[in-house]
């Protein structure tokens, strides 16, 4: 079963506008993870934040955290049409092995 | 450095029938997971290998098996396939210890189950 929900499940923006994504989860954990997802293939790893963090940035991305929320966002700015992919959320428990995944955005960047 | 590689690609399997997905990690790393990705969903554990041994299992019935090589390579093996068995199945690795890492995946196995 998926921990994690994310909203919307579907996005369709024009290219150049934000875009953002959320994700909620249900147990404490020690990190969260951003992934992207072309076409069904694999996961491309965009970001990692850990718990005691509230905001992160890489390029075009930034993350928050709310851990009293239990939730975070992925924003992603100037949007191009290279970034029309799925974005999963995945979060890893304290001390555990797995990664816990939620359902996917997908986002679709129209020229 | 190199990436994660899975073999084959795609693979299609009568129902009943046994199948073996094949990995290799990234270079230096020395974990390795597989998650099921069900169409239209978020991928879900299977199950991790550390030094050549299982150290986390997720909600998978026995007939899910796995190896784990001391070149950190890895093997999932389905015996007595079902048709919901069909999925695209990921490996990923990591290196155990370093936490505020992300995981490097594969481009998957589609596994179709007819």
């Amino acid at each position: 079963s998926q921990q994690g929900e994310e909203d919307p499940q579907a996005l369709s923006i024009q290219e150049g506008e934000n875009a953002t994504m959320n994700c909620s989860y249900k147990t404490s954990i020690n990190n969260l993870q951003w992934y992207r997802q072309n076409s069904g293939r694999g996961l491309v790893h965009l970001i990692l934040i850990r718990s005691n963090e509230r905001e992160k940035h890489s390029g075009r991305l930034r993350v928050t955290l709310d851990t009293s929320k239990k939730s975070s966002s992925l924003l992603i700015t100037a949007s191009r049409a290279a970034d029309t992919a799925s974005y999963f959320c995945a979060t890893r428990g304290q001390g555990a092995q797995k990664l816990v995944f939620g359902q996917g955005t997908r986002l679709t960047i129209n020229p | 450095e190199t990436g994660v590689t899975q073999s084959p690609t795609h693979l299609i399997k009568t129902r009943g029938q046994q199948v073996t997905l094949r990995c290799s990690s990234q270079s230096g790393h020395n974990t390795v997971s597989w998650y099921q990705q069900a169409l239209g969903q978020g991928p879900q554990f299977i199950f991790q290998y550390y030094r050549e041994e299982e150290n986390g299992r997720g909600n998978f019935p026995p007939r899910f098996s796995g190896l784990q090589f001391p070149n950190y390579s890895s093997e999932l093996n389905v015996n007595a396939l079902e048709l919901d068995d069909s999925a695209l199945y990921l490996c990923a690795s990591s290196l155990e210890g370093r936490q505020a890492y992300g995981y490097t995946f594969g481009s998957g196995t589609r596994l179709t189950v007819v």
